[in-house]
Formats: structure tokens, sequence, C-alpha cells
């Protein structure tokens, strides 16, 4: 069965320093990954996916099949950053997601 | 930006009574999916639904939930007879026909069984 690791629960930065939140999965075949962000008192908001290999908000996210990982990175944390982060995996398109339990990111001034 | 409303944000309940969560999807999307959260763990899939039946749900989703869509614009979860395990965030979320669509999330219900 397919697994998202998300192994840090908490993770705190001053404004400026790069951040990095580590997002590890397993499944056999070809997935899709998901950053997913939830900010204080929101619903969550798809962040960007793989496949779109696109910059959101200054974050990237590279799939490297080889390690099995999707970390998410920015070069220059920001204080609105700050928010709960889930990585989700999905197995084939339009089927469900498998989250992972998630990353809250602080970014202190 | 399209929203996926969800109603009540926060529903507390009996244990042993029956609850019913409702989500207005956006309107041209086809694709509904409930998820939920029990706090502080990960947000987990319990049903996806498409041409007005379930095409997935997870073990979680066992008899005592169902989920509807009893007209046009709400899709709704029905928990028959709860339980103290079943309070968690509910979240409900849609998309459109292509198979990468994004997936929209309501704000969520926040259900408390006493």
């Amino acid at each position: 069965a397919q697994r998202v690791t998300q192994p840090e629960k908490l993770l705190s930065v001053f404004k400026g320093a790069p951040v990095e939140l580590k997002c590890n999965y397993s499944y056999s075949g070809s997935p899709e990954l998901f950053w997913y962000v939830q900010y204080s008192r929101q619903r969550l908001q798809l962040l960007l996916r793989h496949i779109s290999r696109e910059s959101i908000k200054g974050f990237t996210a590279d799939l490297n099949k080889g390690e099995t990982s999707f970390h998410l990175k920015k070069p220059f944390a920001q204080e609105e950053d700050s928010a709960m982060y889930y990585c989700a995996l999905r197995e084939t398109s339009g089927s469900r997601l498998t989250f992972g339990e998630g990353t809250q990111l602080t970014v202190n001034p | 930006e399209p929203e996926v409303t969800q109603t009540p944000s926060h529903q507390v309940t009996q244990m042993g009574q029956e609850v019913i969560l409702r989500c207005v999807p956006i309107s041209n999307h086809l694709y509904f999916y409930w998820y939920r959260q029990i706090l502080g763990q990960k947000v987990e899939f319990l049903v996806s639904f498409y041409n007005n039946e379930i095409s997935e749900k997870s073990e979680i989703f066992d008899d005592q939930f169902s989920v509807e869509r009893p007209d046009g614009s709400n899709f709704t979860l029905k928990i028959r007879s709860t339980k103290l395990e079943d309070s968690a965030m509910y979240f409900c979320a849609s998309r459109g026909t292509g198979g990468r669509e994004k997936l929209f999330f309501g704000s969520g219900t926040q259900l408390s069984v006493l």
C-alpha cells in the first residue's frame, strides 16, 4: 500500500533563511505527488504538484524517484509562509489522495 | 476563485445520534470526496462519489457512513450512530472531470461526539 512520510512535525526557521520540508513516499508505481498548505483557520489549498514543475510563492519541489522523495524547498522563508504543510500522493489520476502527517512550519521574524 | 462550502462549521452531538454533514461542491464539478482528520493525526480519505454512486471508499467508511447527493447542489455525509472516535474535522472536496484536475477542499466541519 502507498505511504507518505513527513519526518518533521514541527519546523522553525528565521525569516530569510532557507527552508526544506521533507517528504518521502513508498509506492511501487509512478505516483502523482502534491504539496498542500493550510494557513491558520483556513482550508487546505493545493500549493504545487510535481507534474506542473512550477514554483508557487517561491516554493519548489522536485520528485526524486531514486530516493522516493518530494521535498519542498524555499530559498528565503517569509513570515507569511507559517502554516501546516501536507505532502500527498495519488496512485492514478482521479483516485484518492494519501496524505502525510503534516509539518507545522513557523517562520520567526 | 470558486469555493466548496461546508455547513455547519461545528457540530456537537451525543454518542449514538445521527449526524448529517453538508457540502456544496463547486457548481460544474462532478467528482466529490470526503476526508477526515482526527486531532493530531493525518488527513484520511473516506469516500469518493461520481455519477451518483460511490466510486471508492476506505476501510474507515463502514456501514455507519453513507453519502448522498440529494439534489443538484448538495453532497452529504451521514453518520448513522456516532461514536466517540468519530470526533474529527471532516473535509469535503470536489474536482472537475479531467483526471488531473485540481482538488478543491471545503473549510471543514468539526464534529464533536460527547
